[in-house]
């Protein structure tokens, strides 16, 4: 089955850029799935960021649009988030996740990201 | 503020149904897109738990069921068991050109 891992920065400073990789295994990233990534901030709900398919095409929460970049990198079976400009409300769990069709069929254990100075 | 609504909270004893809410408008649910809802146990990642509406994927105990009917969607636990406990969050899409979530639920399994 398909497993997902995050990894990245636990740490990141005000101002700075949040960056993260998700690994999959068990399946290819080629797969006809999209890739997700969803936040948690700490005690709250779920928060989409953006989704990208294996041809390169990305959809973003409007909300973080301007901030935020997903990429697929095929030949490492990954993909990973940015978001620049952060502030300590970028503070979350999170997590990355594949989708089919509109639900999020797996998601990775998730990483803690804080930003602080 | 969440684009779907749900109770901040639910209860109830070993046994007994419980149901969960998730109120949209006419830019999601009722636009006819569909409704997905996850459990998060404590301290995990969040899993799903039906999807498209009323869909349970493999290994999901019957237990769990959904509906959806105009701009808002449900989901039902029977018989409910001290490991239900745990943080529900229902999903859908917006117009707005965005997955969308609810705020989530506590249920609490008294």
């Amino acid at each position: 089955q398909v497993q997902l891992q995050e990894s990245g920065p636990g740490l990141v400073k005000p101002s700075g850029t949040l960056s993260l990789t998700c690994a999959v295994s068990g399946g290819s990233i080629s797969s006809s799935n999209w890739w997700s990534w969803v936040r948690q901030s700490p005690g709250k709900g779920l928060e989409w960021i953006g989704e990208i398919y294996h041809t390169g095409s990305t959809n973003y929460n409007p909300s973080l649009v301007s901030r935020v970049t997903i990429s697929i990198d095929k030949s490492k079976n990954q993909f990973s988030l940015k978001v620049n400009s952060v502030t300590a409300a970028d503070t979350a769990v999170y997590y990355c996740a594949r989708s089919f069709n509109g639900w999020l069929i797996s998601w990775g254990q998730g990483t803690l990201v804080t930003v602080s100075s | 503020q969440s684009v779907l609504t749900q109770p901040p909270s639910v209860s109830g004893a070993p046994g007994q149904r419980v149901t969960i809410s998730c109120t949209g408008s006419s830019s999601n649910i009722g636009a006819g897109y569909d409704v997905h809802w996850y459990q998060q146990l404590p301290g995990t990642a969040p899993k799903l738990l039906i999807y498209r509406n009323v869909n349970r994927p493999s290994g999901v105990p019957d237990r769990f069921s959904g509906s959806k009917s105009g701009t808002s969607a449900s989901l039902a636990i029977t018989g409910l068991q001290a490991e239900d406990e745990a943080d529900y969050y229902c999903q859908s899409y917006d117009n707005s050109l965005s997955v969308v979530f609810g705020g989530g639920t506590k249920l609490t399994v008294l």
